[in-house]
């Protein structure tokens, strides 16, 4: 089966870092995806990850951990317009499985 | 960049009715085309993934004749809802594959009334 777990919900100060988590039990990986969504739009592009370890984007950070099935999305210098959906998605063969999706409000 | 047009972006009908959704690679051939559904603060739902020039497949659960997907060109990827009822409505996206990434659209809100 195909299980992806990721937090309903977080806050978080505008200024501050936040960690957005998301652990995957499925039949196949062919990488891990980090995508944006604003309400009533289609995601965004954040990150992808297909080996282990940290792959830094601007204020964006993503982390693998292959045999933990393991990976966190890192947000720094948080501003008010990152307040959005952070959707984690695993490539199984040539499909995307997503997770619910981490609702993130920041706060000034 | 890559980029995916969806249209329409909101469609309102009577219960019934069908209505169809398209979704066209500007820039890019897609060979793989894939259509999901997302209801009010949930995920997005795969519910069919569809190939240039043969048929689609569906998730289990999806109602293969309800959701007709065709998917004539490496550029062009439709989807119709027949016989539309309430329970339909949602916000459909449609995601095509170039490479090694997925191009999103911008999503359709149907709303069946």
């Amino acid at each position: 089966g195909q299980n992806i777990d990721q937090p309903t919900e977080m806050t978080a100060t505008e200024g501050a870092i936040v960690q957005i988590n998301c652990t995957y039990q499925t039949s196949g990986f062919n990488g891990l995806f980090w995508y944006q969504q604003h309400a009533g739009e289609a995601p965004t592009f954040l990150s992808y990850n297909v080996l282990d370890g940290l792959e830094e984007k601007g204020r964006f950070s993503s982390f693998l951990s292959r045999s933990k099935g393991y990976s966190y999305l890192l947000l720094k210098e948080l501003q008010m317009k990152d307040s959005a959906s952070y959707l984690c998605a695993v490539r199984d063969g040539n499909k995307l499985v997503f997770g619910a999706g981490t609702i993130l409000r920041v706060k000034s | 960049g890559a980029v995916v047009s969806q249209h329409p972006s909101w469609v309102i009908c009577k219960s019934g009715t069908s209505v169809k959704i398209e979704c066209r690679s500007l820039d890019f051939q897609a060979t793989t085309m894939f259509w999901y559904r997302q209801f009010p603060k949930q995920s997005l739902m795969l519910m069919a993934t569809s190939n240039e020039g043969s048929k689609a497949t569906y998730e289990q659960g999806v109602e293969k004749d309800k959701f007709l997907i065709n998917h004539a060109s490496l550029t062009l990827s439709t989807l119709t809802v027949t016989s539309a009822h309430p329970e339909d409505s949602s916000f459909y996206i449609c995601s095509a594959s170039g490479g090694y990434g997925y191009t999103f659209g911008s999503g359709t809100r149907l709303t069946v009334v």
